[in-house]
């Protein structure tokens, strides 16, 4: 079936540090990619997506590129900030209901 | 603004009582989804509506677990005889309908129900 693996956290960087959270896939079909962002005390919100491949998805300096040759979805900040700690969650649409598939998340704490 | 709402928002309750979470969706969003996120097991899917019809109840963990929707509208997903592995983080989401053969349609997000069974 479906499933996505992404980093095992937490991820531990100083202000202003380039990040990368690492995510991989394996889908039949050609499913839309995603990354959520979960802030402290907060509801889970949609950072970013892909719906084919080589998008690139972006927003708030994020950016992640749908791979498909390599199955990937990468998550990349070049500079983050104190206030991107949170809990980032990699997923994928199964195309027949659009139910989100999701990563096991990778807590990430920007220290000043 | 009316984004998804559920309520309560946090529920504690007994091993063995029964418990019923509400998930009020956005206006119009006639695709409906419960999702749990616990310690061990991570975000995981329970239950697919379209309209009044579940399509898709495979992530349900047991026959203990239940959900309905009606009007098109407000979900309630019922646990029966609750036991401590369902103490959890249920969430709800909605979005529009997909498109047939479409991949995407954004879902949004609910701020869950945090269920303690003691």
């Amino acid at each position: 079936g479906n499933s996505v693996t992404q980093m095992e956290g937490p991820v531990t960087l100083s202000e202003e540090a380039f990040l990368t959270i690492n995510c991989t896939y394996t889908a039949t079909g050609y499913p839309s990619l995603f990354w959520y962002v979960q802030y402290p005390g907060e509801g889970l919100q949609l950072l970013l997506k892909a719906t084919k491949a080589d998008d690139k998805g972006s927003n708030k300096g994020f950016e992640a590129t749908y791979r498909k040759e390599t199955t990937s979805f990468h998550l990349e900040k070049g500079s983050v900030q104190v206030s991107d700690s949170a809990v980032y969650f990699c997923a994928l649409s199964d195309g027949a209901t659009n139910k989100l598939i999701f990563g096991t998340g990778t807590l990430l704490a920007v220290q000043p | 603004g009316a984004g998804v709402s559920q309520s309560p928002s946090n529920k504690v309750t007994e091993k063995g009582k029964d418990v019923e979470l509400r998930c009020d969706p956005i206006s119009g969003h006639t695709a409906l989804y419960w999702y749990r996120q616990s310690l061990g097991q991570g975000l995981e899917f329970l239950i697919y509506f379209q309209g009044n019809s579940a399509p898709d109840k495979s992530g349900l963990p047991s026959d203990r677990f239940s959900a309905e929707r009606t009007g098109g509208s407000v979900s309630t997903l019922t646990i029966q005889r609750t036991q401590q592995e369902d103490s959890a983080v249920y969430l709800c989401a909605s979005s529009f309908p997909g498109l047939a053969g479409s991949s995407y349609n954004e879902q949004f997000f609910g701020p869950g129900t945090r269920l303690t069974v003691l």
